[in-house]
């Protein structure tokens, strides 16, 4: 089946710094997802965005399905940024997603 | 408010118990899935619903069921609790192959 890595695994930041997280994938895929699980625990979704660039205030995602790889960018880091952010790819439409490990990002007041 | 809600929130359960985990939306959503959460392991699909009626099985199906008799609930069954099973689960539902997932707040189980 289809690989996911995320690197980095574990990424510190002081509020305030600008971040890219990277997801790479062993095929190319149709779907991807980048979702957000914040210390409590909820998963939050991002960004839906198989293809191109898209931006929601201070995150941007960019994917390159050609080169099966996606970059979630973070502006101005806020420490309310902190927790995981998981990659998900399915190499079909329909397909159930696969997900990456995750990065663990940590933002510093 | 739209979106999933899972029950209970924690749990503890004797071993060898028979136990479900629920879940509800009310998004109208034709796909719903079963994930577990372990340190270390990261996500990993249990069982998935493509639509109302049908079920299949994910990565790590085993000691796991599920059925769908309608489009808003998808139960989850462990029939013989074991210490293995110990994890938190996370419902997920998804409108169309193209609209992404929507997750529940999740449910800690631990077994005893």
């Amino acid at each position: 089946g289809i690989q996911v890595e995320q690197s980095p695994p574990d990424l510190i930041l002081q509020e305030g710094a600008n971040s890219t997280l990277r997801c790479n994938f062993s095929d190319s895929v149709n779907n991807l997802q980048w979702f957000h699980q914040n210390p409590w625990g909820q998963l939050i979704n991002l960004f839906y965005i198989p293809s191109g660039t898209k931006q929601n205030g201070r995150l941007s995602a960019t994917t390159v399905a050609t080169e099966r790889y996606s970059l979630l960018y973070i502006s101005s880091s806020q420490t309310t940024d902190s927790g995981v952010y998981f990659c998900a790819v399915a190499v079909y439409y329909g397909q159930n997603f696969v997900f990456g490990p995750g990065t663990r990002l940590s933002v510093l007041p | 408010i739209a979106g999933i809600t899972q029950a209970p929130t924690s749990q503890i359960l004797a071993a060898g118990r028979r136990m479900t985990l629920r879940c509800t939306q009310d998004m109208r959503h034709n796909a719903m899935y079963w994930y577990r959460q372990d340190l270390g392991l990261g996500l990993r699909l249990i069982h998935y619903s493509n639509t109302a009626g049908t079920t299949g099985k994910g990565e790590v199906p085993d000691g796991y069921s599920v059925s769908r008799a309608n489009t808003d609930d998808f139960p989850l069954t462990l029939a013989s609790a074991v210490p293995s099973q110990t994890s938190v689960y996370f419902c997920a539902s998804s409108g169309t192959a193209s609209s992404g997932y929507t997750f529940g707040s999740g449910t800690r189980l631990t077994v005893v």
